[in-house]
């Protein structure tokens, strides 16, 4: 089955980290770009992140830039994000998204069911 | 940023009726890149449409889109029950992409 499975959220303090994952299965993961998509509680979608296939170019959303690094391991079939220093504006359940491309700066075709993280004190 | 504004904000119609959803960009979209995603309450995003006209895989043909420059259109042609969702449109012509604030079709 065609699937991408996030881990790793949770309830954080503000300033604390968090890393999720995603597992990507039934498709050969090194022929997309894959993103990060957040979507805070009622609200709507928000790109955070994004790798190429073979994880040299990146790309962050302002408000997560410096704070959050993207990763990927193709022989894992895995994608990684690191959170630095959250926020209470980042609580969000955190997609992974799987481009129709190679980079990850296309349309998704293919989605997780989101893993969700709390920053609260 | 490129700036996606969706309207109307809830579109209530009945089974049956056709439903027009607009996306309009603050700025041109490059090669008409714009993608409709339908997420359902507690569920994953889908994705309907990319480039702007070309539906997924798996799409019913009752879902077309349309579009060029900064004005975009999704269209369900018949709406059925099961269509009944929130409504996203993306443009990933300029980096980063956005997504606009999504379009609520209820049952009237």
């Amino acid at each position: 089955e065609v699937q991408l499975v996030e881990s790793g959220g949770g309830v954080v303090r503000p300033g604390g980290s968090l890393r999720l994952s995603c597992a990507g299965s039934g498709f050969t993961f090194n022929d997309h770009g894959m993103s990060w998509v957040r979507q805070a509680p009622g609200k709507g979608l928000e790109w955070v992140s994004g790798i190429n296939w073979n994880g040299i170019s990146t790309g962050y959303a302002d408000s997560v830039k410096g704070r959050f690094t993207i990763s990927r391991d193709n022989a894992k079939n895995s994608l990684y994000l690191q959170m630095n220093n959250l926020r209470a504006e980042d609580t969000a359940l955190y997609y992974c998204a799987r481009s129709g491309y190679y980079s990850y700066f296309w349309h998704f075709d293919l989605w997780g069911r989101g893993t969700l993280v709390t920053v609260s004190s | 940023e490129v700036v996606l504004t969706q309207s109307p904000g809830t579109l209530s119609l009945s089974p049956g009726e056709r439903a027009t959803l607009s996306c309009r960009a603050s700025q041109s979209v490059n090669s008409n890149y714009v993608a409709w995603y339908q997420q359902k309450p507690g569920q994953t995003p889908r994705l309907l449409i990319y480039v702007a006209s070309s539906r997924a895989t798996g799409i019913p043909d009752r879902f077309s889109g349309s579009g060029s420059g900064t004005d975009f259109t999704l269209t369900i042609s018949r709406l059925e029950p099961e269509d009944f969702a929130v409504y996203y449109c993306q443009q990933y012509g300029t980096s980063p992409g956005t997504f606009g604030q999504g379009t609520t079709v209820e049952i009237k």
